[in-house]
């Protein structure tokens, strides 16, 4: 079946824009997390939502990021006013359940802000 | 905090050669410790897992032993192939907290044929 998918794969924009990156989980999956892996480092943890809520938003760096997940499958993350150091790979996954479940991770979007 | 520390790379071997990549984690709780991988141009995935102490993951012919006494999650093979070369994450969640996901820096391993 279909894994998750993030939307666009690459994502070029200027200072002080406004940027959406898309994530599709698994069909079922309660559980999305989104996590940021800037350059030579590991995925850092964003926000987790089980269903529609954002059950721990304590990864998010600043009220310039924010996510939603409105109807407990698409999520967006949303970034306002972009800042050079925003660029990374944002990866998104999703799980059946958060009980050690396996996380699948998407493909990723690359943000680069110049 | 929680936290995971990785060995420096890159790694580079030689095919059929041992691996050891070391790990180690410092968490409040009782963690679930986990290695990812990512091979050019696809996504993390997960490779093996243990959720308790001395639990042994194994899959693809890796293997770790969760080892509570010296906080360590160590992946080995004993005989690479060219198609292992890939970027290794080390990784634990705790329980009851949602099971997000805290990675340790990756590390690179090339295997020359």
């Amino acid at each position: 079946g279909a894994g998750v998918s993030q939307t666009p794969s690459n994502k070029v924009t200027e200072k002080g824009k406004y940027v959406e990156l898309r994530c599709d989980p698994i069909s079922g999956h309660t559980a999305l997390y989104w996590y940021r892996q800037s350059l030579g480092q590991g995925p850092e943890f964003l926000i987790y939502f089980q269903g529609t809520g954002a059950a721990d938003d304590s990864g998010l760096p600043n009220d310039r990021f924010f996510a939603v997940r409105p109807e407990g499958s698409v999520s967006t993350l949303k970034i306002q006013r972009t800042e050079r150091g925003d660029s990374a790979v944002y990866l998104c996954a999703s799980s059946l359940t958060t009980d050690y479940n396996e996380q699948f991770f998407g493909p990723g979007t690359r943000l680069t802000v110049l | 905090g929680n936290s995971v520390t990785q060995m420096e790379g890159p790694v580079t071997l030689s095919e059929e050669a041992f691996l050891t990549i070391n790990c180690t984690y410092t968490a409040t709780g009782y963690p679930s410790l986990f290695w990812y991988v990512q091979y050019p141009g696809e996504g993390l995935q997960l490779l093996l897992k243990a959720t308790k102490a001395d639990d042994k993951g194994s899959n693809k012919g890796f293997e770790a032993t969760y080892r509570k006494e010296t906080t360590s999650f160590h992946l080995e093979k004993g005989s690479v192939q060219v198609s292992d070369s890939a970027v290794y994450f080390c990784a634990l969640s705790l329980t009851g907290a949602n099971s997000k996901l805290t990675f340790g820096k990756g590390i690179t391993l090339s295997v020359r044929p």
